[in-house]
C-alpha cells in the first residue's frame, strides 16, 4: 500500500516553454501533497504544500507564479512549471499523506527529471 | 529553509561491517525519520520514530530517536553491497491538531559499500 507516481519520469524541454508534472496516490487519499526540488548531489528542498481544494502554501524564495500547483482531488496534485529556464533543470520529487491520530507518514513519488534546454 | 546537520557527509566500507550516521538539530521535533534514496528515485522511509528515547529496529537497521528530541543516530549493521546509496534523516514536528506536517531534511550521508 502507500504507493506514490509520478508522470513523467524525465522531460526535456525547450526554454520558454512550460511543463506540467502529475503526482498521483494510487491506493490512498491524500489531504496534503508537498513537492520537492533536488539539485544534484543535494539534499530535498520543499517548494510548497499542496492541501485538496485550497491554494498552495509555498515555502520562502520560491515563487508561486512560476511554480503553479493545483490539487484539484484527493489523488491528484500537478506542478506546472511556467516559462522553464535551464535553471529549473533538476529532480522534482512529489509526497503524499493523510494525518493519523498519532503520525503524519509522508509516501514519495520516484521522482520527475526535468532538464530544460 | 532549514536543514539538519548530518555526519558524515559520505562512508567508504566494506562489506560486511557496520555503519553509524547520525543528524542534530538546533531545534527540537517531535518525530524522526531515516530515508534511503537510491539513484533516480524518490526516498524510501526506512525507519520512523515517535518518542524520546525511542530505539527502533528494522532488520539490520537500528535508529534511535535522542533523549533531548535535537537529535537521531541510525546504524546500520553487517552491511550489504546493496545498502549502496543516500540516506536522509528528516525531522517532523507533527501535531494532530496543527496542520504543519512539513519535513526538514539532512544533507545526507552517501554510502559506499566494497564487496
Amino acid at each position: 500500500g502507500a504507493v506514490v507516481s509520478q508522470h513523467p519520469s524525465r522531460v526535456i524541454c525547450k526554454s520558454g516553454t512550460s511543463v506540467k508534472i502529475e503526482c498521483r496516490s494510487l491506493d490512498f487519499q491524500a489531504t496534503t501533497m508537498f513537492w520537492y526540488r533536488q539539485f544534484p548531489k543535494q539534499s530535498l528542498m520543499l517548494m510548497a504544500t499542496s492541501n485538496e481544494g485550497s491554494k498552495a502554501t509555498y515555502e520562502q524564495g520560491v515563487e508561486k507564479d512560476k511554480f503553479l500547483i493545483n490539487h484539484a482531488s484527493l489523488t491528484l496534485s500537478t506542478l506546472t512549471v511556467t516559462s522553464a529556464h535551464p535553471e529549473d533543470s533538476s529532480f522534482y520529487i512529489c509526497s503524499a499523506g493523510s494525518p493519523g491520530t498519532s503520525s503524519y507518514e509522508q509516501y514519495f513519488g520516484p521522482g520527475t527529471r526535468l532538464t530544460v534546454t | 529553509g532549514q536543514q539538519l546537520n548530518q555526519s558524515p557527509q559520505s562512508m567508504f566500507i566494506q562489506e560486511g561491517e557496520d555503519v553509524s550516521m547520525n543528524c542534530t538539530s538546533s531545534s527540537i521535533f517531535n518525530t524522526w525519520l531515516w530515508y534511503k534514496q537510491d539513484p533516480g528515485e524518490g526516498p524510501v522511509l526506512l525507519i520512523a520514530l515517535y518518542k524520546a528515547g525511542e530505539l527502533t529496529s528494522n532488520g539490520r537497521l537500528t535508529a534511535q530517536f535522542g533523549i533531548t528530541r535535537k537529535d537521531s543516530f541510525l546504524n546500520i549493521s553487517a552491511s550489504i553491497p546493496s545498502d549502496v546509496g543516500i540516506y536522509f534523516c528528516a525531522g517532523q514536528n507533527f501535531n494532530s491538531g496543527g496542520s504543519n506536517y512539513k519535513l526538514t531534511f539532512g544533507k545526507g550521508t552517501l554510502l559506499t559499500v566494497n564487496p
